[in-house]
């Protein structure tokens, strides 16, 4: 099984839906973070969480929002989508406050927007 | 000014060869980390290899490296003996430590390089 599992892994949808993007971890890790990545860019930082109480923004938090609902679990939703929020989106964990704790990434979720 | 900066767009090599992939980077901190990651064409990111500001060696992994010079703020990707396998998006990443209430945490990536090995 996945150390960092997303669900769903891809989702087409119409402009204005509410969508949630869930990703759970089984490798114990305190921080969660949520990214996007648009075609030929790297990927930018949306929202993240040092722990179940503690939820900041990223650079590009902009219509969307976040939910720590346990350790384990850190979701993304967009509350009314648009069609530049189509990309790949990204859960990653990390162990740890230090810059040497490298990220894990789950595999992506695709999501097109209409 | 980019943090992170990958100046190579795009790299075709022969298969077997070596390949070193650019990576540039800005920070005022003196703690932080590099990263290099893969992305294949099926997307998932893969973790390859790691350089603390501190190390004083290069790290390496396998058949990867990273040829770090501090002064030149320049952390390098080294893969020797290229496989067809390697064909991928690679991306330079750095992490300066952050803190609950204190400074933004998360990588920032550099734009990728895409490396295509050809037999």
């Amino acid at each position: 099984d996945a150390d960092v599992t997303q669900t769903p892994r891809n989702r087409i949808t119409k402009t204005g839906k509410r969508i949630m993007l869930e990703c759970s971890q089984t490798k114990g890790h305190d921080r969660m973070y949520w990214y996007r990545q648009d075609p030929g860019l790297g990927l930018q930082l949306i929202y993240y969480s040092f722990d179940v109480k503690d939820i900041n923004k990223g650079e590009i938090s902009d219509g969307y929002s976040v939910s720590r609902q346990a350790q384990a679990k850190f979701s993304l939703s967009l509350e009314s989508a648009i069609p530049n929020q189509t990309a790949l989106y990204f859960c990653a964990t990390s162990d740890g406050q230090g810059a040497d704790q490298p990220q894990h990434f789950g595999d992506g979720t695709r999501l097109s927007i209409l | 000014a980019q943090k992170i900066t990958q100046t190579q767009p795009g790299m075709f090599v022969q298969e077997k060869e070596a390949v070193t992939l650019d990576c540039t980077y800005d920070t005022s901190d003196q703690s932080y980390g590099l990263f290099w990651y893969k992305q294949p064409s099926s997307g998932e990111m893969i973790f390859l290899i790691y350089q603390g500001s501190y190390d004083e060696q290069n790290a390496t992994e396998g058949r990867y490296s990273l040829n770090f010079q501090k002064a030149r703020k320049s952390a390098n990707l080294v893969i020797s003996a290229s496989q067809l396998g390697d064909s991928a998006m690679y991306f330079c990443a750095m992490r300066e430590p952050a803190y609950s209430g204190g400074g933004a945490d998360g990588l920032t990536f550099g734009k990728g390089t895409h490396l295509i090995i050809q037999p």
